[in-house]
Parts: structure tokens; C-alpha cells; sequence
């Protein structure tokens, strides 16, 4: 079946503006989690979600970052007031239940100008 | 929480050699253990994967040994090809996963 979708693959926008991250993951898993990525790091840590609910946001770098998953499939990650360090591949994972294997989208590359 | 060091940050090896990466973390409550292979411009895709239960396993040839009591586990690949040239993430987790910074293998033909 199809893997972890992310959409766009590319989103430049200017420093101060708002932008929305879309996810749909894998049909049938419940987990859904978003990691940032900055050039030669690994992924950080931002939300995971179990079912709808945020289940840990602690990594989550500040109020300016939002996610939801409404209906506990497709989830949106929200960045107001974009700055230029929020620059990074934002990833997306699922698994079917908490503590199984995760598997990844391809990104998003956010660019703040 | 979790903090996974892994190292060597860079790696090159003869096609045909054998690659060994190593990890350490430091929380003893982690119980699984997986890595992940990037390429340029994808996002990671799982490999192989250990649980605390278990002191190694392998797949073709990858293979994963994990040590509980000092905290170390490490990936092996033998018979490397060129394909296998990408950046190698190990991970740690108890419900979410830590990642260390990445190892870039390069297989030389």
C-alpha cells in the first residue's frame, strides 16, 4: 500500500509568515509523529499523536508551532510567524501502535527567507 | 530523556569490506532499537531493528548487536556495495525515538 505522504515537498516563504505542513500516514496507523531535520543533524523530536489526541509535545520548540490530527488520520503541523531558523526538512512517520516500527515520509523543505 | 551519541560521523570503506557503526544512549528504560538508512532528498527508511530482549540480530547482510548493560549497539554491514553509500541513523526508544547525528558511509568501488 501507499507509504507516509507529505505534501508540499517544498515550501519557500518569507520570515513572518504562516505556514501549514500536511501528513497523511500510512491507512490503519494509529501513531503519527513530526521530526525537523537541519542539514548533518538527525531527527529532532517535535509531537507524537495517538489516535487524536497529542500524547507528548514536549519537543515542540516554542508557541509559534501547533499540530492537530482531527480525526486521528491526516495531521497538519502549523508555524506562525515563520523565522528564518525554523528552516529545516519538517518529517512525518507513522506506525500501527505506539512502540512499532516507524516508517517515514519523504519531508517537507521549509526555506524562510 | 534520551541522548544517543553515534559515531563515526563519516565512514569509508572498500566495496567488499565490512562497515561497523556504533551507538551508545543513556536511559536504561529504551527498549528498541532500529536503524535507518537516508539518501539524499528521502526520508529515512528502517533497516533493521532490535529489541531489549534480544543481543543481536541480522538480515542478509545487516546485522545488529545490542549491549543492555553498557548501553552500546551497533550496526554491521559486510560485503558492501556501492548502493550502500547513504547517512546511517541509529535510534533509541522507550515510547519515542531519540536519533544520533548520523554516520555517512561511503563505499568506494
Amino acid at each position: 500500500g501507499a507509504g507516509v505522504s507529505q505534501t508540499p515537498s517544498n515550501k519557500v516563504t518569507e520570515k513572518g509568515k504562516y505556514v501549514e505542513l500536511r501528513c497523511d500516514p500510512i491507512s490503519g496507523h494509529t501513531a503519527l509523529y513530526w521530526y525537523r531535520q537541519s542539514l548533518g543533524q538527525g531527527p529532532e523530536f517535535l509531537i507524537y499523536f495517538q489516535g487524536t489526541g497529542a500524547a507528548d509535545d514536549s519537543g515542540l520548540p516554542n508557541d509559534r508551532f501547533f499540530a492537530v490530527r482531527p480525526e486521528g488520520s491526516v495531521s497538519t503541523l502549523k508555524i506562525q510567524r515563520t523565522e528564518r531558523g525554523d528552516s529545516a526538512v519538517y518529517l512525518c512517520a507513522s506506525s500501527l501502535s505506539l512502540g512499532e516500527k516507524l516508517f517515514f515520509g519523504s519531508g517537507t523543505q521549509l526555506s524562510v527567507l | 530523556g534520551e541522548n544517543v551519541e553515534q559515531h563515526p560521523s563519516t565512514l569509508s570503506v572498500q566495496e567488499g569490506d565490512s562497515a561497523v557503526i556504533k551507538c551508545t544512549y543513556s536511559d536504561s528504560a529504551s527498549n528498541y532499537f532500529p536503524w535507518y538508512k537516508q539518501e539524499l532528498g528521502k526520508g529515512p527508511q528502517l533497516i533493521i531493528d532490535i529489541r531489549s530482549n534480544v543481543g543481536e540480530k541480522k538480515d542478509q547482510r545487516i546485522a545488529v548487536t545490542l549491549n543492555k548493560t553498557a548501553k552500546h549497539f551497533s550496526l554491521h554491514i559486510t560485503e558492501t556495495q556501492p548502493e550502500d553509500s547513504a547517512v546511517y541513523f541509529c535510534a533509541a526508544s522507550n515510547e519515542k525515538l531519540t536519533f544520533g547525528t548520523g554516520t555517512r558511509l561511503t563505499i568506494i568501488p
